[in-house]
C-alpha cells in the first residue's frame, strides 16, 4: 500500500546543531508539505513543494530549509537548531491537484535543548 | 489574514450522545474545508473535504456543513461511540491553496 513515512520519529538534539528530517511518499504525490505542531497554535506551514525543483516558504520558514530532487522525498533541515524549534513535525503530500486532500506522515518528535 | 477558530477546545460526552463540533473563519475567500481526525502520537487522517461550492458532505456517521457567507462549519457526528475520541481539527484551504488549520476540538465518548 502507498503510505507517507517519517524518520526519525523522536529526536533530540542540541542547540546549534543541524538536524534533517526526512519524508518519503510512495503515493507518487506532486506535492508536498512540512508543518510544525505547538499547543495552542494548531499546525503551521513551514515549507511546501509542487513538484521536482519546486520549493516555496510556507508561514514559518525562518530557520528552515527544504530542497526537492525527486518525486518521493522532501527532506526538512533545521540549520542551526533553536529551543523554539522543539515541536512535531508532520509531513503531508497531496496529488496533482492543488486543492486535494492531503494526506499526513506520522510525524516527528523534535526536542532540542 | 485567514484565522480559523474552533469550539470548544474539549468536550466530553457519554456514549451514544449526538453531537456538534464548530469552526469559524474569518475570510469566506476559501478553496474548500477540511475536517480531520488526530489520534494522540499520530498524523492526521482526513475525513471530509467540502468544497467552496458545496453546503455540506456525509461520511457514515459524519456530516459536516458549510456556510462561507457567516464563516462557519459545523461537524456533526452521530451516535458517538468511544472510538471516537480523538481530536478533530478543521482546516480551511485558502485561494492560494495552503490549509490554515485551527488548534482543534479534543473529543472524549465515555462508555
Amino acid at each position: 500500500d502507498a503510505e507517507i513515512t517519517q524518520s526519525p520519529r523522536h529526536k533530540i538534539t542540541e542547540t546549534g546543531r543541524q538536524v534533517t528530517l526526512a519524508c518519503h511518499q510512495t503515493w507518487n504525490h506532486n506535492n508536498m508539505f512540512w508543518y510544525r505542531q505547538d499547543l495552542g497554535h494548531g499546525l503551521r506551514l513551514i515549507h511546501y513543494s509542487y513538484g521536482v525543483q519546486d520549493t516555496n516558504k510556507g508561514e514559518v520558514s525562518d530557520g528552515y530549509s527544504v530542497s526537492r530532487s525527486n518525486t518521493e522525498d522532501l527532506p526538512l533541515t533545521l540549520e542551526s537548531a533553536a529551543s523554539s524549534q522543539t515541536s512535531v513535525y508532520f509531513c503531508a503530500s497531496s496529488s496533482w491537484g492543488f486543492g486535494d486532500t492531503q494526506y499526513f506522515g506520522p510525524g516527528t518528535r523534535l526536542t532540542v535543548l | 489574514k485567514q484565522e480559523v477558530t474552533q469550539i470548544p477546545a474539549a468536550l466530553s460526552v457519554p456514549e451514544g450522545e449526538n453531537l456538534v463540533l464548530n469552526c469559524s473563519f474569518t475570510d469566506s475567500a476559501i478553496y474548500n474545508l477540511q475536517w480531520f481526525r488526530q489520534d494522540p502520537g499520530k498524523g492526521l487522517t482526513s475525513l471530509l473535504l467540502i468544497q467552496s461550492s458545496q453546503r455540506e458532505q456525509t461520511s457514515g456517521r459524519l456530516n459536516a456543513s458549510l456556510d462561507k457567507s457567516s464563516g462557519r462549519s459545523t461537524l456533526y457526528i452521530a451516535a458517538s461511540q468511544p472510538g471516537d475520541s480523538a481530536t478533530y481539527l478543521c482546516a480551511v484551504m485558502d485561494s492560494s491553496y495552503k490549509l490554515i488549520f485551527g488548534s482543534g476540538t479534543r473529543l472524549l465518548v465515555r462508555p
